[in-house]
């Protein structure tokens, strides 16, 4: 069984401002782990994923994640936030094994950013 | 490459009625899925095909039927819209295995009145 949590469903940070989106994960099996974004009406876009290689993970558009075990957390951070980067985003988790594909999902965290 | 494409984008049904989602991939990916995106839920797994003829049930299947019959095409079948059943539906696909990295539809809008 696996599950993630996805704290704050809102978040709102003012341009040039770090970005932290937070996610915990459970998984009864080593995970694969996925941030996705998605922008007003459109669908979902990976931004970077973590599949056992390297613990810090780097995407598209300038951010990363870091992969800790020991917190089962696997958190979104980015430097300086742009106002493209308002957007809906979306944790999620797989085991690797039987059912592999079978992604579960956070409840999202909308990201506002203001000038 | 057209990647996953969706259709419609936008239906209204009334309650009672069917219809079917289209979905189709030029991937050659063996594993396609279908979710549902309810606001605050995020996105729950409908029905899933890991090939062609091969469906199984995910998290939340009732009142949807799924068949697999080429590798490139996975229709949603909803055989009596009730209003529950208004969402946001995304198809997804992969490859089978690998890092699992999937490819999502442009959704489609989806309400019943």
């Amino acid at each position: 069984a696996q599950s993630v949590t996805q704290l704050g469903s809102h978040v709102s940070v003012s341009e040039g401002a770090l970005v932290l989106l937070r996610c915990n994960y459970s998984s009864s099996v080593p995970p694969y782990l996925f941030w996705y974004v998605q922008y007003p009406n459109q669908g979902l876009q990976l931004l970077l994923k973590y599949t056992s290689a390297a613990t810090l993970v780097k995407g598209i558009n300038g951010f990363e994640a870091e992969f800790k075990k020991s917190e089962t957390s696997f958190h979104l951070t980015k430097p300086s936030a742009h106002m493209s980067d308002a957007a809906e985003y979306f944790c999620a988790v797989t085991g690797k094994g039987g059912g592999g594909n079978k992604l579960t999902f956070g409840t999202g965290t909308q990201l506002k950013v203001e000038l | 490459n057209a990647g996953v494409t969706q259709t419609p984008k936008f239906q209204v049904l009334k309650t009672g009625q069917s219809m079917t989602l289209q979905c189709a991939q030029d991937m050659n990916h063996e594993y396609m899925s279908w979710y549902r995106q309810d606001p605050g839920m995020g996105l729950r797994l409908i029905h899933y095909s890991v090939g062609a003829g091969i469906t199984d049930q995910g998290e939340v299947p009732n009142g949807y039927n799924v068949s697999r019959s080429t590798t490139e095409d996975f229709p949603l079948r909803l055989l009596s819209a009730a209003p529950s059943q208004t969402s946001v539906y995304f198809c997804a696909s992969s490859i089978q295995g690998g890092t699992y990295e999937q490819y999502f539809g442009p959704g489609t809008r989806l309400t019943v009145t």
